[in-house]
């Protein structure tokens, strides 16, 4: 079956531009999250859903990263007004249950200029 | 603080040659240790999942172990193929999120 689909693979952003990182998950998994991970370093957590509700926003960089899962399946990550140091990979992940193991997707390389 | 830390950062090995990698951590109350492996341009791929001290998982060439504080993931006459980066996660009680190592980058020489 398909796994987790992210898109897309690559953003080049300008500072101060707006981007919007797009998640698919697996059918049928509740929960979903969303991880950023520096060159060399282990993700780190942004945020999860359980179905549509947001139940865990504490990674949030700051209040230019938003995101949102409207019908409880696609998510969306925003990132308002990007700084260079929003330069990373962007992971979403997803599981049946919240305790279950996750599954990722390839990662969005984000690259702010 | 929770904390989980991978040690040794780089290991390189014949093939062959079998050896430990180590993930220790600090939690208030744990619901899980998770291991996966990540390929240069990939997302992480999961392997395992631990879950009370003294549990063990084997998949072919891998075997994971739990201690109270510590996570071994012995790795038996690797193949170059067995290359990636490993990294060790863990899950609090308390949410849902996970918590993760910075990853030892292994390295199999044919």
């Amino acid at each position: 079956g398909a796994g987790v689909s992210q898109s897309p693979r690559y953003k080049v952003a300008k500072r101060g531009q707006d981007v919007a990182l797009r998640c698919d998950p697996i059918s049928g998994h509740v929960s979903l999250f969303w991880y950023q991970q520096a060159l060399g370093q282990g993700p780190e957590f942004l945020t999860y859903f359980q179905n549509e509700a947001q139940l865990d926003k504490s990674g949030l960089p700051s209040d230019r990263f938003f995101a949102e899962r409207p019908e409880g399946s696609v998510s969306t990550l925003k990132i308002q007004r990007t700084q260079q140091e929003d330069s990373a990979v962007y992971l979403c992940a997803s599981s049946f249950l919240a305790g279950d193991e996750q599954f990722f997707g390839p990662g969005t390389r984000l690259t702010v200029l | 603080e929770d904390q989980v830390t991978q040690s040794p950062e780089a290991l390189r090995l014949q093939e062959g040659e079998s050896s430990s990698l180590n993930c220790s951590y600090t939690v208030s109350g744990l619901r899980g240790l998770f291991w996966y492996r990540q390929d240069p341009g990939k997302g992480p791929e999961f392997l395992f999942t631990l879950y009370s001290a003294g549990e063990e998982k084997e998949k072919e060439r891998l075997k994971a172990t739990l201690t109270k504080k510590e996570s071994f993931l012995h790795i038996t006459a690797p193949k170059p193929e067995d290359s990636a980066t490993y990294l060790c996660a863990v899950q609090e009680e308390s949410n849902y999120q996970l918590i993760w190592g910075a990853g030892t980058k292994l390295i199999i020489k044919p």
